[in-house]
């Protein structure tokens, strides 16, 4: 089945700690993407790849910082930097291009003590 | 103010009741979607629209262009149909790519 897989689904870390979330798609999408949702907000854009070895911040990039050292892959840190770190990620993926769906993971919970 | 704002935040309703979800944006848009959201927070995207009306199932979701505005209609509700439903759209600057911007969703509760 394809799909997009996030690891693990709850995660708890102390402050100050670097964490680093995983997402993974075996849809062959150039593109992936990780957003942050807050209670009663939409998701915001954290950072995104259109290919390999390339990435954009988003409109909340402060703090984080991701990877695409493969197509299947698309890791993002969480840093001591990131103010208020605990939220919802949610990864997603597509053709790259305009006018392509979006896939969404499952999203993984982030609480940060 | 928010490019893209949902109506109304929260809804809830009997089964069986026809609910409609309001989405109006500021911005020039080449493409609206409609996702779906569980409490165990998975995303399901529910429509692409550009133009005109969608139907699959039991959810109808229109769009008018002219008015920035568009509808997600589900007809003879059911309690499965409990979720968060977010407008999130594409807008139509090339710079822009495949992003999205989305609304604050709808929390819809059916009560059996």
């Amino acid at each position: 089945d394809g799909g997009i897989t996030q690891s693990p689904k709850y995660l708890f870390r102390k402050e100050g700690q670097n964490v680093t979330l995983s997402c993974e798609q075996n849809l062959n999408h150039d593109a992936m993407y990780w957003y942050r949702q807050d209670p009663g907000q939409g998701l915001r854009l954290i950072y995104y790849s259109q290919i390999v070895n390339d990435f954009q911040k988003g409109d909340i990039a402060e703090g984080y910082s991701v990877s695409r050292e493969k197509k299947e892959s698309f890791p993002l840190t969480v840093t001591s930097a990131q103010k208020n770190p605990t939220a919802f990620y949610l990864c997603a993926s597509s053709i790259a291009g305009r006018g392509y769906e979006q896939y969404f993971g499952p999203g993984t919970r982030l609480t940060v003590t | 103010k928010n490019e893209v704002e949902q109506s109304p935040q929260n809804l809830t309703a009997q089964e069986g009741e026809f609910i409609t979800i309001n989405c109006s944006y500021s911005v020039g848009i080449s493409a609206l979607h409609w996702l779906q959201q569980h409490p165990g927070g998975g995303i399901v995207s529910l429509f692409m629209l550009s133009s005109g009306k969608k139907k699959h199932g039991r959810l109808i979701a229109t769009i008018n262009i002219q008015e920035k505005h568009s509808s997600l209609h589900i007809t003879a509700s059911h309690p499965r149909d409990s979720a968060v439903y977010i407008c999130a759209v594409r807008l139509r600057v090339e710079a822009a790519g495949n992003k999205l911007t989305f609304g604050g969703g709808t929390r819809v509760l059916v009560k059996p």
